[in-house]
């Protein structure tokens, strides 16, 4: 079945610092998704991406869909605090594909901020 | 608040038992996924529905079954539970059935001793 490969699995930073974390999949992709899980609690959607090299925003993360459709990147600039957590990146074939809306994740990358 | 609703919170419960996960959908939501967590496994696909009809299958142990019903909520069980699948049980809602991003509830986190 599809994996997908997220890197780096760990992360210590200090703040201010900015983070880079991506993830390749040996099979296409119509949307990738990111998402951050807190302790005990669901993971939350960041951001979603709908085409090849669409690069989006939200606040001060930023993420790419990349061009070939099997890899995308998500950055965080001037990390604080509340960063920690562990950041998903997931992949959806979307319609036309057997398997609908469900999200192929990758293994997380787990964040920690040092103040 | 993601507008997913999942109860119980937490679940404790002997190996050989059956339990029931309930899950609501976001308001306007027809899809219905599930998913388990474990630290080895990372979050794994369970199954999909939509407007009431199972969609997509995944990794999911034929001890276990879900339904959604016509108010869109869906039940997860688990039967003959065994030391193994102790784990967080995440159910997701999307608008539609592909295409649009999934929402995830809480969870329920099932300890089975």
């Amino acid at each position: 079945g599809q994996q997908l490969n997220q890197s780096p699995q760990s992360m210590f930073i200090q703040e201010g610092e900015d983070v880079s974390m991506n993830c390749t999949s040996s099979s296409i992709f119509n949307t990738w998704l990111w998402y951050k899980q807190d302790p005990g609690e669901g993971p939350v959607l960041l951001i979603a991406l709908y085409k090849a090299g669409e690069l989006t925003s939200n606040g001060r993360l930023t993420a790419q869909f990349g061009i070939t459709r099997k890899d995308s990147f998500l950055n965080i600039s001037a990390s604080i605090p509340s960063d920690v957590g562990i950041y998903f990146c997931a992949g959806q074939l979307g319609a036309g594909g057997t398997s609908y809306g469900k999200l192929t994740f990758g293994q997380g990358t787990i964040l920690t901020v040092h103040p | 608040d993601s507008g997913v609703t999942q109860t119980p919170k937490h679940l404790i419960t002997a190996t050989g038992q059956r339990v029931t996960l309930r899950c609501s959908p976001r308001s306007g939501d027809l899809s219905v996924y599930w998913y388990q967590q474990s630290l080895d496994q990372g979050l794994q696909f369970l199954i999909q529905y939509y407007n009431g009809e199972e969609r997509a299958k995944g990794n999911i142990l034929e001890r276990f079954s879900a339904q959604q019903f016509p108010d869109l909520h869906s039940e997860l069980n688990l039967s003959s539970l065994e030391l193994g699948d102790s784990a967080l049980y995440f159910c997701a809602s999307s608008a539609w059935g592909s295409g649009s991003p999934l929402h995830f509830g809480n969870g329920t986190r099932l300890t089975v001793t």
